[in-house]
């Protein structure tokens, strides 16, 4: 079945602690992303990769990193989490079929929670 | 001005009606636009995309885009029960910036049996 993984779905952690969400998919995507969904505010783009060792700033990329070692996995990293940080995470791949084709393809979320 | 605009509702139909959802969008760029539909406590699906304008018809959805008026719809006939959820539109331009997708806020829809 063609999916994206991510895990932790659930993580409740303290500021400064490090942390890292990891997202996999089974699909050969090039194109993987990571958001963040807030109430009020919809989702927002925080970085992005176009293939392995590719990656660029999305539109809230400050206190997060991200790696592409291989193509399958895409984690986002913490390196000290703060309350503001506190949201709704999805990672999310995209087939590329085609100039017409753009289907992106969403993990379940991770909700993250920093006290 | 944001880059796009959607109406979060709620909105409450009852169930067989027609529902209309919108988005408006101030950025020329974009060529592809897309409507996800997003189930509480889930990842957002894609429903439907288009690229460029027109309509696209899929079961009971149907996609509208008139980028002369940069505005896009969404219509769905024979509303369900299933498809109360949030409404997201999303929209991205040509080229590299086509894998750059620009969200609405959604629109929470609610169908009444």
């Amino acid at each position: 079945e063609a999916q994206v993984t991510q895990n932790p779905r659930y993580l409740i952690t303290v500021t400064g602690k490090k942390l890292t969400v990891t997202c996999s998919q089974n699909m050969n995507h090039e194109y993987m992303s990571w958001y963040r969904q807030d109430p009020g505010l919809g989702l927002r783009q925080i970085y992005y990769s176009m293939n392995v060792e590719v990656t660029d700033k999305g539109d809230v990329p400050e206190g997060y990193k991200v790696s592409r070692k291989e193509k399958r996995n895409f984690p986002l990293i913490l390196e000290s989490p703060s309350p503001n940080q506190t949201s709704l995470y999805f990672c999310a791949s995209i087939r590329r079929g085609g100039p017409e084709a753009r289907e992106q393809y969403f993990g379940p979320g991770t909700r993250l929670t920093v006290t | 001005q944001k880059e796009v605009e959607q109406d979060p509702g709620p909105l409450s139909v009852p169930e067989g009606a027609i529902v209309s959802l919108n988005c408006t969008y101030s950025n020329s760029a974009f060529q592809y636009f897309m409507w996800y539909r997003q189930y509480s406590r889930k990842g957002p699906e894609l429903l439907m995309y288009t690229y460029s304008s027109g309509n696209k018809e899929d079961g009971r959805f149907t996609a509208q885009v008139d980028k002369s008026s940069k505005y896009i719809s969404l219509f769905i006939r024979d509303s369900q029960p299933s498809d109360s959820a949030t409404y997201l539109c999303a929209m991205s331009g040509k080229g590299a910036g086509s894998y750059q997708l620009t969200f609405g806020k959604g629109t929470k829809l609610s169908v009444i049996p």
